[in-house]
């Protein structure tokens, strides 16, 4: 079968650093994704790696390993309107999104 | 660019009834479109992808004759709930892909939450 798997909650405090984990196994693969999703809300796409290494963008970075089966999601500077929940979503052999459950992450001031 | 809308962004209905969700591509042609389910604390699950002028392809465990998804033109799909009940209540999110898009790519509309009385 496919899964994606990712911890269910993380609690961060403001300003630290963050690093969420996610491991998968598809049917193929055509890239990974991280998404913002703030309750209520459709997800907003943060970041795709489809090539192993670090991607950074501003205060967030994504990290892929392919032989591995693993990817992470970096927060820097944490601010609170990023308590939301981050899914993590790999494009299979037929370019459809596998979705995993999201984490929740709470930041403290 | 790439902007998807979806409307009603909620509705409630009374059980029995139908309710049709449309989802419209603004600035570009949608020649794929999704749709997915979530419910609450849970991640989104893709109930069917449709191509432009075909039938869609539903996926395991949903029924197609409850959820009617039309894709008759490049810029609209629309999902009906027939017959809802209580369990239908849902988020449902649309999302698209364009002629120009690369494979990979999903441009999500900001979703419709339904609520069946």
């Amino acid at each position: 079968g496919q899964n994606i798997d990712q911890p269910t909650e993380m609690t961060a405090t403001e300003g630290a650093i963050v690093q969420i984990n996610c491991t998968y196994q598809t049917s193929g693969f055509n890239g990974l994704f991280w998404y913002q999703q703030h309750a209520g809300e459709a997800p907003t796409f943060l970041s795709y790696n489809v090539l192993d290494g670090l991607e950074e963008k501003g205060r967030f970075s994504s990290f892929l390993s392919r032989s591995k089966g693993y990817s992470y999601l970096l927060l820097k500077e944490l601010q609170m309107k990023d308590s939301a929940s981050y899914l993590c979503a790999v494009s299979n052999s037929n370019y459809q999104l596998i979705w995993g459950a999201g984490t929740k992450l709470i930041i403290k001031p | 660019g790439a902007v998807v809308s979806q409307h009603p962004s909620r509705v409630i209905c009374k059980s029995g009834t139908s309710v049709k969700i449309e989802c419209r591509s603004l600035d570009f042609q949608a020649t794929t479109m999704f749709w997915y389910r979530q419910f609450p604390k849970q991640s989104l699950m893709l109930m069917a992808t449709s191509n432009e002028g075909s039938k869609a392809t539903y996926e395991q465990g949903v029924e197609k004759d409850k959820f009617l998804i039309n894709h008759a033109s490049l810029t609209l799909s629309t999902l009906t709930v027939t017959s809802a009940h209580p369990e239908d209540s849902s988020f449902y999110i649309c999302s698209a892909r364009g002629e120009q898009s690369p494979d990979y790519e999903q441009y999500f509309g900001p979703g419709t939450r339904l609520t069946v009385t």
